[in-house]
């Protein structure tokens, strides 16, 4: 069944420490996002990509990055975690055409302490 | 500039009809989405509306009115397992998702 997953789901971390989250589609899309949406706020997109070896930064400044070495995986990596980090991480993936609606991954819940 | 307005929160009944307004400033246009989004979860397509006028699919309506900037959301036969966030997007000339904060709709008995 085709899908789109992330790892880990829930996650409380100490400052300073460095972190990958997960996100991995099964629907060979070729564009995926990573937003940032802290509760009852709106979605920040905070990187995308449009295929592999391609990454771009979105709206929202993010201290972290991103890689995109094969179709369906797109993690995200902190390489210094700080309490400000601490919000809800969604992935989603969408088809080449533009206007295609976008899939979303379960969201990874992360704190930092 | 874009931007895109929808009120906060709103109440209804079950079994009742709701109408989740969304308005937009842009200066390119190349569609409106509606996801749903329950508490602590990922969101969920809805609707996608480029041209003007009624969308139905099932219970859900989704109208847009480009002149006007305005997409409306309509839920009827409103059942507990509604209650969300309804969050409207803009697709920006650019082909970026432009995201609204959401509407929590509240559904009582």
């Amino acid at each position: 069944e085709a899908d789109i997953y992330q790892t880990p789901r829930y996650l409380v971390i100490g400052t300073g420490k460095k972190i990958t989250l997960e996100c991995s589609q099964t629907m060979g899309h070729d564009k995926m996002y990573w937003y940032q949406q802290d509760p009852g706020m709106e979605l920040h997109l905070i990187h995308y990509s449009y295929g592999v070896n391609s990454t771009e930064k979105g709206d929202l400044s993010s201290e972290s990055t991103v890689s995109r070495i094969r179709t369906e995986h797109f993690p995200l990596t902190l390489e210094s975690a700080r309490p400000s980090h601490t919000s809800q991480y969604l992935c989603a993936s969408s088809g080449l055409r533009d206007a295609d609606l976008l899939f979303f991954g379960p969201g990874t819940r992360l704190t930092v302490l | 500039g874009q931007n895109i307005d929808q009120p906060t929160e709103m109440t209804a009944t079950e079994g009742a009809i709701v109408q989740i307004n969304c308005t937009y400033q842009t200066s390119g246009f190349n569609g409106l989405f509606w996801y749903q989004q329950h508490a602590g979860e990922a969101p969920t397509f809805l609707s996608y509306n480029v041209l003007d006028g009624l969308e139905e699919k099932g219970r859900f309506s989704s109208f847009l009115s480009r002149s006007k900037g305005y997409s409306y959301l309509l839920l009827k036969e409103l059942q507990m397992k509604d209650s969300a966030s309804y969050l409207c997007a803009l697709l920006d000339s650019n082909y970026q998702l432009i995201w609204g904060a959401g509407t929590k709709l509240i559904i009582k008995p």
